[in-house]
């Protein structure tokens, strides 16, 4: 397994400003990921973080509103950039141990950062 | 493409009820991975358990089991003796291949109520 920490817990921000959240795993990944979950939905996968070259995001998200930084293998942030009402959800930080596609690969989730745009 | 069903958006059960969560899932795959995950109102996500395709064998953990049935495409998960601290949301995945690895693709959840 792996433990994962985010920072912060929560927050309530403005409207048009930026918020960074970090994510802190206790052992060395290739891959970490990052998920939104709006209120009383389901968990939508917004990137890929990939230690030493540029994350890989999904269809509907990009860099200029989602930049994420993965400066080494234990460490990764992702920026939530001009926010609006919109962008009030839980962000989940995620890894997989276990060889990929393989018998035992889990994906793992951090607890969580709660964001309330006013 | 792949899919996760989880038809079932909220349930209700008195405490001491066993509860079954269905969870519905297409894939072309023939090998995949099914996992359920616990979201208690704290928000974050515990895994519970993960289920490979070429293996159908039930799994009972505690209170919990697991039916798995390639046959429909199901894989479902029983609460017996359900208690108050069994009240979450409820979320089944698959993980299947994809050009970026294996992806996970998350149903819409099931909110369990245990009540006292």
């Amino acid at each position: 397994s792996a433990v994962i920490s985010q920072k912060p817990s929560r927050d309530i921000c403005q409207r048009g400003t930026s918020l960074t959240i970090q994510c802190q795993v206790d052992s060395q990944v290739t891959m970490m990921f990052w998920y939104r979950q709006q209120p009383g939905q389901s968990l939508t996968l917004i990137a890929t973080a990939n230690q030493g070259s540029e994350a890989t995001y999904e269809s509907g998200f990009v860099i200029d509103k989602f930049p994420i930084s993965r400066p080494n293998l234990t460490f990764s942030t992702l920026t939530v950039s001009n926010m609006s009402p919109e962008d009030s959800s839980i962000y989940l930080c995620s890894v997989k141990t276990g060889m990929s596609g393989g018998a035992m690969e889990t994906q793992y989730f951090g607890p969580g950062t709660r964001l309330l745009v006013l | 493409a792949q899919k996760v069903t989880q038809a079932q958006t909220e349930i209700s059960v008195v405490e001491k009820e066993d509860v079954t969560l269905d969870c519905v899932y297409e894939t072309r795959d023939t090998t995949y991975y099914l996992f359920w995950y616990k979201q208690p109102p704290s928000g974050e996500l515990v895994f519970l358990i993960r289920r490979n395709s070429f293996d159908e064998q039930n799994e009972i953990s505690g209170r919990y089991s697991w039916n798995f049935q390639k046959s429909t495409s199901s894989f479902n998960f029983t609460i017996t003796a359900s208690q108050v601290v069994d009240s979450a949301v409820y979320f089944c995945a698959l993980s299947e291949a994809s050009n970026n690895g294996y992806k996970y693709i998350f149903g819409t959840g099931t909110r369990l109520k245990v009540l006292a």
